[in-house]
């Protein structure tokens, strides 16, 4: 099935850009989403990016997918004390015909 | 608020107890799912309805089961609690089985 894979933990100053990456396997996934859980609380939706597009923004957010690597990244500009959390990278489709979620990245943002 | 509820937000229970989750789906939404989220384990897809028909099964343990009914609320229960089965357990609905899920704000399961 379609394996997830994102860094563990992420450090940025406020104001600063966040980049948070992704990568999965499952070349045939037809959708690829952003959410964010902060503390205590479900996962939100951020965004998505459907597998035939190459990027898309989304106010402070931008997603950026390059298919040949199977690489998924998301860049958060200038960031604030209310972006941390924990950021989930998912896919769906494929062979699976379900989401897998990526472990999460811890973001933290600095004063 | 992404319109899904699950009930109850907590539950603190006892091993070899059965507990039941409910979870009612955004208006509209006829798929539901049901994810486990454990420290351990991560983020794992357990089971999803659509209109009241079980369409795709992921890691869930035989001591769990779930239902959709015909209002397409969902419930699922789990029995025989052990330890490990503490979590945070997660129900999500979709329009269609294709289309993006919207999570509820999940239910803390603590089994002692």
């Amino acid at each position: 099935g379609e394996d997830v894979e994102q860094s563990l933990f992420l450090s940025v100053r406020e104001g600063d850009s966040s980049v948070i990456n992704c990568t999965y396997t499952d070349s045939s996934s037809t959708y690829l989403y952003w959410y964010k859980q902060e503390p205590g609380a479900g996962l939100q939706l951020l965004t998505y990016i459907f597998s035939n597009m190459d990027m898309k923004q989304d106010q402070r957010l931008t997603v950026l997918l390059n298919k040949k690597d199977k690489h998924l990244s998301l860049r958060i500009a200038d960031t604030q004390t209310g972006d941390s959390a924990i950021y989930f990278c998912a896919g769906f489709g494929g062979s699976a015909r379900q989401l897998t979620f990526g472990s999460g990245t811890q973001l933290t943002v600095l004063p | 608020d992404s319109g899904v509820t699950q009930t109850p937000k907590h539950l603190i229970t006892a091993t070899g107890q059965r507990v039941t989750l409910r979870c009612s789906p955004r208006s509209g939404d006829l798929s539901v799912y049901w994810y486990q989220q454990s420290l351990d384990q991560g983020l794992q897809f357990l089971i999803q309805y659509y209109n009241g028909e079980e369409r795709a099964k992921g890691n869930i343990l035989e001591r769990f089961s779930a239902q959709q009914f015909p209002d397409l609320h969902s419930e699922l229960n789990l029995s025989s609690l052990e330890l490990g089965d503490s979590a945070l357990y997660f129900c999500a609905s979709s329009r269609t089985p294709q289309e993006t899920q919207y999570f509820g704000p999940g239910t803390r399961l603590l089994v002692l």
